[in-house]
Protein backbone atom coordinates (compact mmCIF):
# COMPACT_ATOMS: atom_id res chain seq x y z
CA UNK A 1 0.00 0.00 0.00
CA UNK A 2 1.67 3.49 -1.18
CA UNK A 3 1.96 6.00 1.87
CA UNK A 4 0.66 9.44 2.16
CA UNK A 5 2.53 11.43 -0.83
CA UNK A 6 3.02 15.43 -0.66
CA UNK A 7 3.67 17.98 -3.59
CA UNK A 8 5.31 19.74 -4.05
CA UNK A 9 8.53 18.83 -1.66
CA UNK A 10 10.40 22.11 -1.87
CA UNK A 11 8.68 25.42 -2.43
CA UNK A 12 10.15 28.71 -2.73
CA UNK A 13 8.05 31.82 -2.02
CA UNK A 14 8.09 35.69 -1.42
CA UNK A 15 6.04 37.69 1.70
CA UNK A 16 2.78 38.47 0.61
CA UNK A 17 2.24 35.83 -2.12
CA UNK A 18 -0.12 32.59 -1.25
CA UNK A 19 0.39 28.85 -1.36
CA UNK A 20 -1.13 25.40 -1.91
CA UNK A 21 -0.08 22.06 -0.61
CA UNK A 22 -1.60 19.12 -1.49
CA UNK A 23 -1.71 15.53 0.36
CA UNK A 24 -2.80 12.24 -0.83
CA UNK A 25 -3.57 10.16 2.37
CA UNK A 26 -3.34 6.19 2.19
CA UNK A 27 -5.51 4.38 0.09
CA UNK A 28 -8.69 3.92 2.46
CA UNK A 29 -8.20 6.49 5.21
CA UNK A 30 -10.43 9.73 5.74
CA UNK A 31 -8.37 11.27 8.18
CA UNK A 32 -5.96 14.07 6.97
CA UNK A 33 -4.15 16.03 9.50
CA UNK A 34 -2.03 18.75 8.74
CA UNK A 35 1.23 20.08 11.30
CA UNK A 36 3.76 22.98 10.83
CA UNK A 37 7.01 21.56 11.89
CA UNK A 38 9.83 24.60 13.00
CA UNK A 39 13.07 24.58 15.14
CA UNK A 40 11.91 26.84 17.28
CA UNK A 41 7.99 25.79 18.02
CA UNK A 42 8.37 21.96 16.47
CA UNK A 43 5.44 19.93 15.22
CA UNK A 44 2.40 22.06 15.97
CA UNK A 45 -1.30 21.23 14.69
CA UNK A 46 -3.03 23.51 11.83
CA UNK A 47 -6.04 21.32 11.10
CA UNK A 48 -8.02 17.57 10.83
CA UNK A 49 -10.36 17.02 7.97
CA UNK A 50 -13.09 14.03 7.79
CA UNK A 51 -15.07 12.84 5.08
CA UNK A 52 -14.69 16.61 3.50
CA UNK A 53 -15.62 18.64 7.01
CA UNK A 54 -12.90 19.87 9.35
CA UNK A 55 -12.93 18.50 12.44
CA UNK A 56 -10.49 19.72 14.53
CA UNK A 57 -8.25 23.62 14.06
CA UNK A 58 -5.67 24.21 16.19
CA UNK A 59 -4.43 27.81 17.22
CA UNK A 60 -3.12 29.36 13.58
CA UNK A 61 -4.06 32.50 11.97
CA UNK A 62 -7.05 32.97 9.41
CA UNK A 63 -4.26 32.72 6.88
CA UNK A 64 -4.03 29.29 7.04
CA UNK A 65 -7.29 27.43 5.79
CA UNK A 66 -7.67 23.53 4.11
CA UNK A 67 -10.18 21.70 2.45
CA UNK A 68 -10.87 17.54 1.41
CA UNK A 69 -11.99 16.71 -1.57
CA UNK A 70 -13.93 13.45 -1.76
CA UNK A 71 -11.48 11.00 -2.22
CA UNK A 72 -9.89 12.14 0.92
CA UNK A 73 -7.13 13.94 -0.89
CA UNK A 74 -6.79 17.71 1.10
CA UNK A 75 -5.16 20.84 0.22
CA UNK A 76 -4.09 23.33 2.36
CA UNK A 77 -3.58 27.27 1.71
CA UNK A 78 -1.74 29.90 3.25
CA UNK A 79 -2.04 33.55 1.80
CA UNK A 80 -0.52 36.40 2.50
CA UNK A 81 3.09 34.37 3.57
CA UNK A 82 5.16 35.96 5.85
CA UNK A 83 9.06 35.07 6.95
CA UNK A 84 7.63 33.35 9.47
CA UNK A 85 5.62 30.43 7.75
CA UNK A 86 8.77 28.82 6.60
CA UNK A 87 8.28 25.60 7.90
CA UNK A 88 8.30 21.73 6.91
CA UNK A 89 4.26 21.36 6.43
CA UNK A 90 3.40 17.76 7.39
CA UNK A 91 0.21 16.23 6.27
CA UNK A 92 -0.60 12.60 8.39
CA UNK A 93 -3.71 10.08 7.64
CA UNK A 94 -5.37 8.08 9.67
CA UNK A 95 -8.31 5.15 8.88
CA UNK A 96 -11.93 5.16 10.46
CA UNK A 97 -11.21 3.55 14.17
CA UNK A 98 -7.78 3.87 14.49
CA UNK A 99 -5.38 6.01 16.65
CA UNK A 100 -2.37 5.76 14.54
CA UNK A 101 -1.52 8.40 11.99
CA UNK A 102 0.79 7.81 9.27
CA UNK A 103 2.92 10.91 7.97
CA UNK A 104 3.84 11.92 4.73
CA UNK A 105 7.56 13.16 3.88
CA UNK A 106 6.41 16.66 3.81
CA UNK A 107 6.42 20.30 1.87
CA UNK A 108 9.50 22.55 2.35
CA UNK A 109 8.09 25.95 1.94
CA UNK A 110 10.52 28.61 2.34
CA UNK A 111 9.77 32.37 2.58
CA UNK A 112 11.98 34.97 1.44
CA UNK B 1 -3.73 24.51 28.41
CA UNK B 2 -1.80 21.38 27.51
CA UNK B 3 2.38 21.20 27.80
CA UNK B 4 4.15 18.43 27.11
CA UNK B 5 8.18 18.33 28.23
CA UNK B 6 11.01 16.26 26.95
CA UNK B 7 14.83 16.49 26.81
CA UNK B 8 15.97 18.39 24.76
CA UNK B 9 18.87 16.03 24.12
CA UNK B 10 20.73 12.88 25.00
CA UNK B 11 23.54 10.71 24.19
CA UNK B 12 24.59 7.13 24.24
CA UNK B 13 26.72 4.57 23.10
CA UNK B 14 26.20 1.28 20.88
CA UNK B 15 24.63 -1.50 23.11
CA UNK B 16 23.41 0.72 25.71
CA UNK B 17 20.13 1.30 27.05
CA UNK B 18 18.58 4.50 26.84
CA UNK B 19 15.38 5.84 28.27
CA UNK B 20 13.54 8.79 27.52
CA UNK B 21 10.81 10.60 29.50
CA UNK B 22 7.90 12.65 28.80
CA UNK B 23 5.78 14.62 31.07
CA UNK B 24 2.48 16.12 30.15
CA UNK B 25 -0.08 18.33 31.63
CA UNK B 26 -3.65 18.26 29.87
CA UNK B 27 -6.91 19.04 30.46
CA UNK B 28 -8.29 15.83 28.89
CA UNK B 29 -6.06 13.01 28.02
CA UNK B 30 -6.82 10.09 25.28
CA UNK B 31 -3.79 8.56 24.53
CA UNK B 32 0.13 9.22 24.01
CA UNK B 33 1.60 8.36 21.14
CA UNK B 34 5.88 8.48 20.44
CA UNK B 35 7.00 8.77 17.08
CA UNK B 36 10.58 8.76 16.03
CA UNK B 37 11.85 11.00 13.32
CA UNK B 38 15.22 11.02 11.28
CA UNK B 39 16.51 14.57 10.03
CA UNK B 40 15.06 15.76 6.83
CA UNK B 41 12.38 12.31 7.00
CA UNK B 42 8.98 12.49 8.29
CA UNK B 43 7.99 11.18 11.35
CA UNK B 44 6.98 7.34 11.89
CA UNK B 45 5.37 5.95 14.36
CA UNK B 46 6.57 3.59 17.55
CA UNK B 47 3.96 3.23 20.03
CA UNK B 48 0.78 3.98 21.52
CA UNK B 49 -0.31 4.01 25.04
CA UNK B 50 -3.61 4.65 26.23
CA UNK B 51 -3.97 2.60 29.76
CA UNK B 52 -1.33 2.42 32.12
CA UNK B 53 1.64 0.12 31.79
CA UNK B 54 4.12 -0.91 29.51
CA UNK B 55 3.78 -1.79 25.85
CA UNK B 56 6.51 -3.56 24.53
CA UNK B 57 7.55 -4.04 20.98
CA UNK B 58 11.11 -5.04 20.10
CA UNK B 59 13.84 -2.94 20.83
CA UNK B 60 11.32 -0.33 21.94
CA UNK B 61 9.50 0.04 24.74
CA UNK B 62 7.14 2.75 25.88
CA UNK B 63 5.69 3.50 29.83
CA UNK B 64 2.15 5.16 30.62
CA UNK B 65 1.23 6.62 33.87
CA UNK B 66 -1.90 8.31 33.75
CA UNK B 67 -1.92 9.88 37.77
CA UNK B 68 1.70 11.14 37.16
CA UNK B 69 0.88 12.77 33.36
CA UNK B 70 4.33 10.95 32.88
CA UNK B 71 5.51 8.57 29.99
CA UNK B 72 9.02 7.46 29.23
CA UNK B 73 10.34 5.15 25.63
CA UNK B 74 13.09 3.05 26.57
CA UNK B 75 15.53 2.03 23.68
CA UNK B 76 17.46 -1.46 24.19
CA UNK B 77 20.38 -2.70 22.15
CA UNK B 78 21.08 1.05 20.76
CA UNK B 79 22.02 1.09 17.19
CA UNK B 80 23.70 3.63 15.24
CA UNK B 81 20.39 4.02 13.04
CA UNK B 82 18.67 5.11 16.64
CA UNK B 83 20.07 8.40 16.04
CA UNK B 84 17.10 10.55 15.37
CA UNK B 85 14.63 12.82 17.25
CA UNK B 86 12.17 11.34 19.44
CA UNK B 87 8.80 12.67 19.38
CA UNK B 88 5.87 12.60 22.38
CA UNK B 89 2.41 13.11 21.64
CA UNK B 90 -0.47 13.75 23.56
CA UNK B 91 -4.11 13.43 21.74
CA UNK B 92 -7.01 15.36 24.12
CA UNK B 93 -10.26 13.93 24.57
CA UNK B 94 -11.70 17.28 24.08
CA UNK B 95 -11.00 16.98 20.78
CA UNK B 96 -12.78 14.64 18.45
CA UNK B 97 -11.15 13.07 15.60
CA UNK B 98 -7.00 12.58 15.98
CA UNK B 99 -5.59 16.09 16.23
CA UNK B 100 -2.22 15.30 18.52
CA UNK B 101 0.36 17.79 20.58
CA UNK B 102 3.57 17.18 20.33
CA UNK B 103 6.27 17.68 22.74
CA UNK B 104 9.50 19.22 21.04
CA UNK B 105 11.31 16.22 20.32
CA UNK B 106 14.47 14.93 21.88
CA UNK B 107 17.25 14.38 19.91
CA UNK B 108 18.98 11.24 20.51
CA UNK B 109 22.63 10.72 19.32
CA UNK B 110 23.87 7.31 19.24
CA UNK B 111 27.89 6.64 18.94
CA UNK B 112 29.78 3.91 18.59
Amino acid sequence: KAGVTQTPRYLIKTRGQQVTLSCSPISGHRSVSWYQQTPGQGLQFLFEYFSETQRNKGNFPGRFSGRQFSNSRSEMNVSTLELGDSALYLCASSSSGSETQYFGPGTRLLVL
Amino acid sequence: GQNIDQPTEMTATEGAIVQINCTYQTSGFNGLFWYQQHAGEAPTFLSYNVLDGLEEKGRFSSFLSRSKGYSYLLLKELQMKDSASYLCAVRDRRATGTALIFGKGTTLSVSS
